[in-house]
């Protein structure tokens, strides 16, 4: 089946990294993608990694991807209260995205 | 960036009554468009593919008579919920593809979400 998933909560100081983790399931994934929703908002794509990088970064993001293991982790360094919300991981599946169970992330002033 | 927009971004309804929820594409085209639903703290869920000029096709386990979508123009979709219960609640994101296939493959952008909370 089609399943991603993630740790449901972390929680972090303002100024250390977030590292959120995501298991995926279907090897053929062109594309892994990040998104971002704030409470009662739609979705904002943070950053996206093609399937033969094992490394993107940009800017305080840093998206590390193992394919192997099909597993994708998004590095949030310098981590600020704005920052606070839920993070999604997401494969295509065809033409069909394939969002993760998300990751609430906290930080704490 | 390409925006995407829904109307309304809330709506209360009776039980037994329709609701209709707009998607539009306000600076590009989109021959697809998505729908999804979210339960509170639960991911999303996509519950159908909507095609320019032909019929939406559903996921599995949801019912297509039930959840109305219509998609008559390159920037307009619309998804109608009918005879709502409470357990059609939920929050309900549109996407939708950038015909042009600006920025990279499969990219799509989400609408702001629109809220349903039926009595």
């Amino acid at each position: 089946g089609e399943d991603v998933e993630q740790s449901l909560f972390l929680s972090v100081r303002e100024g250390d990294s977030s590292v959120i983790n995501c298991t995926y399931t279907d090897s053929s994934s062109t594309y892994l993608y990040w998104y971002k929703q704030e409470p009662g908002a739609g979705l904002q794509l943070l950053t996206y990694i093609f399937s033969n990088m094992d490394m993107k970064q940009d800017q305080r993001l840093t998206v590390l991807l193992n394919k192997k293991d099909k597993h994708l982790s998004l590095r949030i360094a310098d981590t600020q209260t704005g920052d606070s919300a839920i993070y999604f991981c997401a494969e295509i599946a065809t033409y069909k995205y394939i969002f993760g169970t998300g990751t609430r992330l906290k930080v704490l002033a | 960036g390409a925006v995407v927009s829904q109307h309304p971004s809330w709506v209360i309804c009776k039980s037994g009554t329709s609701v209709k929820i707009e998607c539009r594409s306000l600076d590009f085209q989109a021959t697809t468009m998505f729908w999804y639903r979210q339960f509170p703290k639960q991911s999303l869920m996509l519950m159908a593919t909507s095609n320019e000029g032909s019929k939406a096709t559903y996921e599995q386990g949801v019912e297509k008579d039930k959840f109305l979508i219509n998609h008559a123009s390159l920037t307009l979709s619309t998804l109608t919920v009918t005879s709502a219960h409470p357990e059609d609640s939920s929050f309900y994101i549109c996407s939708a593809r950038d015909l042009a296939g600006t920025g990279f493959i499969n990219e799509q952008f989400f609408g702001p979400g629109t809220r349903l909370t039926v009595l």
